[in-house]
């Protein structure tokens, strides 16, 4: 159970193109959900927090206009990144809570996605 | 300011042996700490929480202690294997519903 895919794994595109990446929770119902960056060997960077239904809470230096998150429902999340240059590459990952599920406030985390700008 | 350190970047242990990680924390305590494992191109996966009313938690081989005088959690993975290898997180919470990660501990299990 608590199961959450992305889509792409993995994405190559050119400078200036709009990329966007799915997060589903597949056996669950996600009331929030969450987009996180990582570049190599360094932690996991929180963008962004949304809730079915509502906008997404930025955190701060994350360019709401250039990252648009969608949480249209409770089991799908979308980012998408806008005109994205090289150094939006990254590993984009997102997770899923409910706080009805195991302890209640432990995350589940899609696999990521590779995001490569060329 | 609130501060949480795992002991080392890297740890290497004997196969078999028990893996012990350590994460230290200043000033407020979590209302509680979670312990994720990453491997390298994958997201986090959830491991364990603990609440700071409690003084440990166990999951098969896995085990959590909470010290609040200390100001300290251990990760224990007792019978290690090389399939244990991994970056591990100590990921605490005070209260609201965002997670701060570190860079963890990067643990390699020598066969």
């Amino acid at each position: 159970g608590a199961v959450v895919s992305q889509h792409p794994s993995w994405v190559i595109c050119k400078s200036g193109t709009s990329v966007k990446i799915e997060c589903r929770s597949l056996d669950f119902q996600a009331t929030t959900m969450f987009w996180y960056r990582q570049f190599p060997k360094q932690s996991l960077m929180l963008m962004a927090t949304s809730n079915e239904g509502s906008k997404a809470t930025y955190e701060q230096g994350v360019e709401k206009d250039k990252f648009l998150i969608n949480h249209a429902s409770l089991t799908l999340s979308t980012l998408t990144v806008t005109s994205a240059h090289p150094e939006d590459s990254s590993f984009y990952i997102c997770s899923a809570r409910n706080p009805g599920l195991g302890a209640g406030n432990e995350q589940f985390f899609g696999p990521g996605t590779r995001l490569t700008v060329l | 300011s609130q501060k949480i350190e795992q002991n080392s970047e890297a740890l290497n242990i004997q196969e078999g042996k028990t893996a012990t990680l350590t994460c230290n924390y200043t000033n407020y305590s979590p209302a509680y700490l979670q312990w994720y494992r990453q491997d390298p191109g994958r997201g986090p996966v959830f491991l364990l929480l603990i609440r700071e009313n409690e003084k440990e938690k166990r999951k098969e081989r896995l085990k959590v202690t909470f010290d609040t005088t200390l100001k300290q959690s251990l990760f224990h993975i007792t019978a290690s294997q090389p399939a244990d290898s991994a970056t591990y997180l100590c990921v605490p919470n005070f209260g609201n519903e965002k997670l701060t990660f570190g860079t963890g501990t990067r643990l390699t299990i020598i066969p």
